[in-house]
């Protein structure tokens, strides 16, 4: 069973920040967040994971709470070709099994 | 260019005809897995292989078969396919830890 909590979906405008929730309040000491996204029926992509230190890579930003019970994707500057399903996974860093919840769907619209 | 590529990308076959999906990577990754992804039910995995000759069933592993003779290739066999099996299937692969890799996908149709 999936350990993340998602909202179904959400609307951003184009050229704008999206901010993506996540909630994991079970979430163990040795279990990092990934966050992964499916644009249409591709398969998905990785893009971007952390400890417990805020990350940031040329894609997004992950902001992980000091208790490590939420967490908050940002793509800073939206684009059409961001609309897709985004998934928020914990895992251990030594495991490679990705239990995937429903994801929210983010619409970017122009 | 990094990436997992499996074949066909669209198949369409016969109750009991049995199939081979093949995945490949060339990345050098030790872990591979197969997915397969239907509505409502999301990403679920079929089997998963820490490196070669060594295989193990994830989630949802009945009427499957793989095998891991090579570290490169991972095959997903479908010895008897039935029309539940219908589905868009994911083969991926990343190093112990690492961000994991995912190929195009495989949309299979049983009838």
């Amino acid at each position: 069973d999936a350990k993340t909590t998602q909202p179904p979906s959400m609307d951003c405008a184009e050229g704008r920040a999206a901010n993506l929730p996540c909630n994991h309040s079970t979430i163990s000491g040795n279990e990092y967040v990934y966050w992964y996204r499916q644009i249409h029926s591709q398969g998905p992509q990785y893009i971007i994971h952390g400890l417990k230190n805020n990350e940031t890579n040329e894609m997004a930003s992950l902001i992980i709470t000091e208790d490590r019970k939420s967490s908050t994707l940002i793509l800073p500057h939206a684009t059409l070709r961001d609309t897709a399903v985004y998934y928020c996974i914990v895992s251990p860093q030594y495991g490679n099994k990705l239990v995937f919840g429903a994801g929210t769907i983010l619409r970017v619209k122009s | 260019e990094a990436q997992v590529t499996q074949n066909p990308r669209y198949l369409i076959t016969v109750t009991g005809k049995k199939l081979t999906v093949t995945c490949s990577q060339n990345m050098n990754h030790e872990y591979m897995s197969w997915y397969r992804q239907d509505p409502g039910l999301g990403l679920r995995q079929i089997y998963y292989s820490m490196n070669v000759e060594v295989t193990d069933k994830g989630d949802v592993p009945e009427g499957y078969k793989v095998s891991r003779k090579e570290k490169r290739n991972f095959p997903l066999i479908l010895e008897s396919p039935s029309p539940n099996q219908t589905s868009l299937y994911f083969c991926a692969s990343s190093l112990q830890g690492g961000s994991t890799f995912f190929g195009q996908g495989t949309r299979l149709t049983v009838v």
